[in-house]
């Protein structure tokens, strides 16, 4: 079955760096990926990783994937207050590639 | 290059009422998503179809929750009657199609239509 999982909330100072984790149980996933939903606004892709891949680095931003224990991280260099937002990650699967399942997001909040 | 369009943004209406949500893809794309975000369930698949035709409706909650898309630059998800657990942000999402896997297949979200049911 489908089911990924996030930590709730996240308070990081700016400057800082903020790592967010996230869990899912479905092996055999395509791609995995990282969106980012600021107030009021709808949700907006930060970044991806495809599953046969260990890290992507992507200017502040590094996805970590640990397939063995299903386990996606995003890490947020020199954080911002405009990172403050929700985090979700998100897997595709398979022939339905393009049917996403989301985790329950992740506040991150950064304080000055 | 305009985004995912949906209307209205924000609704709030009494129980029992028809609520009609609009979204508009991005031109070009061949699958639409309808999601649901609330506090409780977090981000919820709704529906989606690809080239017109609903693919998954298994995330309908109930008869009550109806969506079509009768051309590929429109679809509606229409709540009859609405019920305050209704609540929630709807959003439309679209993408390349199916059976492209990868970035290339990137979901963009619309902006989302806040319903609030009293």
């Amino acid at each position: 079955g489908e089911d990924v999982e996030q930590s709730l909330f996240l308070s990081v100072r700016e400057g800082d760096s903020s790592v967010i984790n996230c869990t899912y149980t479905d092996s055999s996933s395509t791609y995995l990926y990282w969106y980012k939903q600021e107030p009021g606004a709808g949700l907006q892709l930060l970044t991806y990783i495809f599953s046969n891949m260990d890290m992507k680095q992507d200017q502040r931003l590094t996805v970590l994937l640990n397939k063995k224990d299903k386990h996606l991280s995003l890490r947020i260099a020199d954080t911002q207050t405009g990172d403050s937002a929700i985090y979700f990650c998100a897997e595709s699967i398979g022939a339905a590639g393009n049917k996403l399942t989301f985790g329950g997001g992740t506040r991150v909040l950064v304080k000055p | 290059d305009a985004g995912v369009i949906q209307s209205p943004r924000h609704e709030v209406t009494e129980m029992g009422q028809e609520v009609t949500l609009r979204c508009k893809p991005i031109s070009g794309h061949n699958s639409l998503f309808w999601y649901r975000q609330t506090m409780m369930r977090g981000l919820e698949l709704l529906i989606y179809f690809n080239n017109n035709v609903p693919i998954d409706d298994s995330g309908m909650p109930e008869d009550r929750f109806s969506a079509k898309m009768p051309n590929a630059s429109f679809s509606t998800l229409k709540i009859q009657p609405s019920e305050p657990r209704d609540s929630a942000v709807y959003f439309c999402a679209s993408s390349l199609g199916q059976m492209v896997i990868g970035p290339g297949n990137t979901i963009y979200f619309g902006e989302g239509s806040w319903l609030t049911v009293v």
